[in-house]
């Protein structure tokens, strides 16, 4: 079965420091999520890429965060400088969307970030 | 926001059918429903979806009532690999190229051996 593939799977670091996540989505999927959980606010969509290009980030901070696709093969995910608030799990999932048709979405596992 | 309610947390008997509830009020003629599931550490796992009548696969059914009001995710003998958050999310189309699926808290189900 296809996998969407984050990595790493669990990062630890100190709070002002850059972190980089990174999502390899399904070969032929041509929109991207991301999706940070926490237990207070449980799952929520930070941003998300149709055929590479942004198409909201209205969920993400703007002042910190920032997300790109440099390829149809590589997302990336970065904060800088990082908070102990940012700690949560960062997940990945990629669909193919087609006028109203929309495939069901494949998650990753995730990247579990600890912000000391 | 989320769209639908879900009971927070339900339990069910090893081998015996589970029948999990939601109610989607606000929908319109033109949105799915979708049903997906997140086991412990891992992420979420599509399980099913519909417009109007019924569905089946090979993980679950679901049935949508006829006013599309509320629907049910059946699955018909649970096992302890069921243990999960179900997540119910109404996909609300909003144009050429919206889709955004916004999770709510979905209910967590306990599977009894």
């Amino acid at each position: 079965d296809a996998r969407v593939t984050q990595t790493p799977r669990h990062k630890v670091t100190e709070m002002g420091q850059e972190v980089t996540m990174r999502c390899q989505p399904i070969l032929g999927h041509n929109t991207v999520f991301w999706y940070r959980q926490t237990m207070m606010q449980g799952l929520e969509l930070l941003a998300y890429f149709r055929n590479r290009a942004p198409l909201d980030d209205s969920g993400m901070p703007k002042d910190r965060f920032s997300a790109e696709m440099p390829d149809a093969t590589l997302a990336t995910l970065k904060i800088q400088p990082s908070e102990p608030r940012d700690s949560a799990v960062y997940f990945c999932a990629s669909g193919l969307v087609s006028g109203r048709y929309n495939s069901p979405l494949h998650f990753g596992n995730g990247t579990r970030l600890t912000v000391t | 926001d989320a769209k639908t309610t879900q009971p927070n947390s339900m339990e069910s008997n090893e081998e015996e059918p589970v029948h999990l509830p939601c109610n989607h009020s606000t929908i319109s003629g033109t949105d799915y429903i979708h049903w997906y599931r997140q086991l412990p550490s891992q992420g979420p796992e599509y399980v099913i979806h519909g417009l109007t009548s019924n569905v089946n696969n090979r993980m679950a059914s679901l049935a949508i009532a006829e006013d599309r009001k509320s629907s049910t995710l059946i699955l018909h003998r649970a096992t302890l690999r069921d243990a999960a958050v179900y997540y119910c999310i109404q996909d609300t189309y909003s144009g050429a190229g919206s889709y955004q699926l916004t999770f709510g808290k979905g209910t967590k189900l306990s599977v009894i051996p």
